[in-house]
């Protein structure tokens, strides 16, 4: 089975700081990633994806994240945030279509 | 407009009730997707569909049924609501190819 740990549930970070949300996988099959995005009271929007070849995915509004196999990571980073990147965020492992989420990390940003 | 919708957005009701939310998608998309998403778990899969008239069960399905006689609509129905059903929930649609889209949501609340 697959499951996913995203360990910091709350990250406060200053505006034009960076930031990596951390999140870590357990599949027994290929493994396909994915993060998204979801502001305040609205549904969830794919901020990038791994399916396959490099391993340094970039996705919208300047994020990126990183495949790491032998340690079973895929962290999220941003090298400087901005007031709008306050949401919360979701990894996700897919397995037969199906995605497996973390409980997701709410990024604050301090202005 | 071409996307997934879901109705209605906000949902009151009674325990005991039976509620039928909807989900309706215009990219002809064989696979749906029903999640509830609840403080402290992230997302959870209650039921999924590859095709029409072909649905199976995710990781929370006791007490909901869908059904998906065509492939744009896949509703999901809470037969007696319980006050434990109280969540918001998200339809999903994919293409086969692991990445899923959003709908906006349906927040249910049950009294």
């Amino acid at each position: 089975a697959q499951s996913v740990t995203q360990l910091d549930s709350q990250v406060p970070v200053f505006e034009e700081a960076p930031v990596e949300l951390r999140c870590n996988y357990s599949s027994s099959v290929s493994v396909y990633l994915f993060w998204y995005v979801q502001y305040p009271n609205q549904g969830l929007q794919l901020l990038l994806k791994y399916l396959s070849g490099s391993t340094l995915v970039k996705g919208i509004n300047g994020f990126e994240a990183e495949f790491n196999k032998s340690q079973t990571s895929f962290h999220l980073r941003k090298p400087s945030v901005h007031i709008s990147d306050t949401a919360e965020y979701f990894c996700a492992v897919s397995e037969n279509e199906k995605l497996t989420f973390g409980t997701g990390t709410r990024l604050t940003i301090i202005p | 407009d071409a996307g997934i919708t879901q109705s209605p957005r906000y949902k009151i009701t009674e325990t005991g009730r039976q509620v039928t939310l909807m989900c309706h998608q215009t990219w002809s998309h064989s696979y749906m997707f029903w999640y509830r998403q609840d403080l402290g778990h992230g997302l959870r899969l209650i039921y999924y569909s590859a095709a029409a008239d072909i649905t199976d069960k995710g990781e929370v399905p006791d007490g909901y049924v869908v059904s998906r006689s065509k492939t744009e609509n896949f509703p999901l129905t809470l037969e007696s609501a319980t006050r434990s059903q109280t969540s918001v929930y998200f339809c999903a649609s994919s293409a086969g190819n692991n990445e899923q889209f959003f709908g906006p949501g349906t927040r249910l609340t049950v009294l």
